[in-house]
């Protein structure tokens, strides 16, 4: 069964670093996800992709994040600068087509810690 | 806004139990909702969803989900709970009238232990 894969499954990196999120979709769908989960709290929408852009981010995405599908198979989040709370856990999620209804299906997730 | 509430941190049933997973919701227009299960170090895997049609939709693993307009809610239910089931469940919901967006707005989560 075709599947969401992200890597790595557990980042540390120092506070100020970049760090890139990595996460192959499913391969014939054509939207794309970043959510996070800091730890006990929701799950908060980042990001959406779809043709090679952006079409919704939240007030979360500010300009330190940026998401880019720089090959056709690979989804990437990238944290400019790296602060505290950005410490969560990572979901890259794909789904099908243009219907309202489809369904995401999300990968294991990274966790990052941010030290 | 949009909103769900998923009033239990933690449910606990015996195995063989019917189990029921409380969601409620709040959207401008009609919901789209779904139910995803997380194990642990594992990421969200789609259960079920209500879209349209018949209020009672069935699901991976024996669960099913009532959809119930007036009450704004969508519960996720199974008439015999296993062991297996235990696991974090959480509740997503998506305005349709929310423009061309799909982003899934997310419950807190409701920790479901199975008791053998």
């Amino acid at each position: 069964e075709p599947e969401v894969t992200q890597t790595p499954s557990h980042q540390v990196t120092q506070m100020g670093q970049e760090v890139i999120l990595r996460c192959v979709p499913i391969s014939n769908h054509l939207y794309f996800y970043w959510y996070r989960q800091i730890l006990g709290q929701k799950v908060e929408f980042l990001v959406s992709f779809y043709n090679n852009e952006i079409s919704e981010k939240s007030e979360i995405f500010d300009d330190q994040f940026s998401v880019e599908r720089p090959d056709g198979s690979n989804f990437t989040l990238k944290i400019r600068s790296t602060k505290l709370e950005d410490s969560a856990m990572y979901f890259c999620a794909s789904s099908e087509g243009f219907l309202m209804g489809s369904e995401a299906f999300f990968g294991q997730g990274t966790r990052l810690t941010v030290v | 806004a949009q909103s769900v509430a998923q009033p239990e941190d933690q449910v606990n049933v015996a195995e063989g139990n019917p189990l029921t997973v409380k969601c409620t919701y709040s959207v401008s227009g009609n919901p789209y909702l779904f139910w995803y299960v997380q194990y642990p170090n594992r990421g969200l895997q789609f259960l079920l969803k209500y879209i349209t049609g018949d209020n009672l939709v069935k699901g991976s693993y024996g669960f099913e989900a009532e959809f119930n307009k007036s009450q704004t809610s969508f519960h996720l239910k199974k008439p015999s709970a296993l062991v297996s089931d235990s696991a974090l469940y959480f509740c997503a919901v998506r305005d349709i009238l929310a423009g061309n967006n799909r982003k899934l707005i997310w419950g807190l989560g409701t920790s479901l232990a199975v008791n053998p």
